[in-house]
């Protein structure tokens, strides 16, 4: 089935540590999106990808960091530098149509202690 | 400044009747698409609606339709008998080409529908 997979679904992590959230999709889609959500808030923009080895900033990149080397994943790492990195991360993918939606992983729940 | 503006944090709707989800969006870009999702208690976000800068009849599908005012750059979710089923957050979003396919979201309106 075509869609869109995002790794691990919960991740604990000690506060100063890396950790790669790992996000995958088979529905060839150009356009790849890493989005934070906090407890009852909106999803906020941390990074985008219109094509492989290009990525944009979006409103909240500090502290993350992510690569775009095949088509299909745009890993996002959470870096020490991210000072309130628990939050639920929702990666996305779209096609170029104008009218195409984004399709969504399950996102992952990150906790940070 | 917000470009996706959702003003209503929280709406209790009746059951059966219909509910109208403001979303107000700000761009400079002529071609552009604005969008509705759904996301349950579960976390997924599901795709509801769509709606293109150059469309000149207002998007529907089912019981969803948005009410798309371009002057007053509104794009307003109606929802028709309303379903226990549709509680849940509703979030707003837009995309912008000139923002290199840029998807922006509203900070959602969380609707509950009472028995």
């Amino acid at each position: 089935d075509g869609g869109i997979t995002q790794s691990p679904k919960y991740l604990f992590r000690k506060e100063g540590q890396n950790v790669t959230l790992s996000c995958e999709q088979n529905l060839n889609h150009d356009a790849m999106y890493w989005y934070r959500q906090d407890p009852g808030q909106g999803l906020r923009l941390i990074y985008y990808s219109q094509i492989v080895n290009d990525f944009q900033k979006g409103d909240i990149a500090e502290g993350y960091s992510v690569s775009r080397e095949k088509k299909e994943s745009f890993p996002l790492t959470v870096t020490s530098a991210q000072k309130n990195p628990t939050a639920f991360y929702l990666c996305a993918s779209r096609g170029t149509d104008e009218n195409t939606e984004a399709f969504f992983g399950q996102g992952t729940r990150l906790t940070v202690v | 400044a917000q470009k996706i503006t959702q003003t209503q944090p929280g709406m209790f709707v009746q059951e059966k009747e219909a509910v109208t989800l403001d979303c107000t969006y700000d761009t400079s870009d002529q071609s552009y698409g604005l969008f509705w999702y759904k996301q349950p208690s579960s976390g997924e976000m599901i795709f509801l609606i769509y709606q293109g800068s150059y469309d000149e009849q207002n998007a529907t599908e089912g019981r969803y339709s948005l009410n798309f005012q371009k002057a007053r750059k509104s794009a307003n979710l109606v929802i028709s008998a309303s379903q226990l089923g549709d509680s849940a957050m509703y979030f707003c979003a837009m995309r912008e080409r000139f923002g290199n396919e840029k998807l922006t979201f509203g900070t959602g309106t969380r609707l509950t529908i009472i028995p």
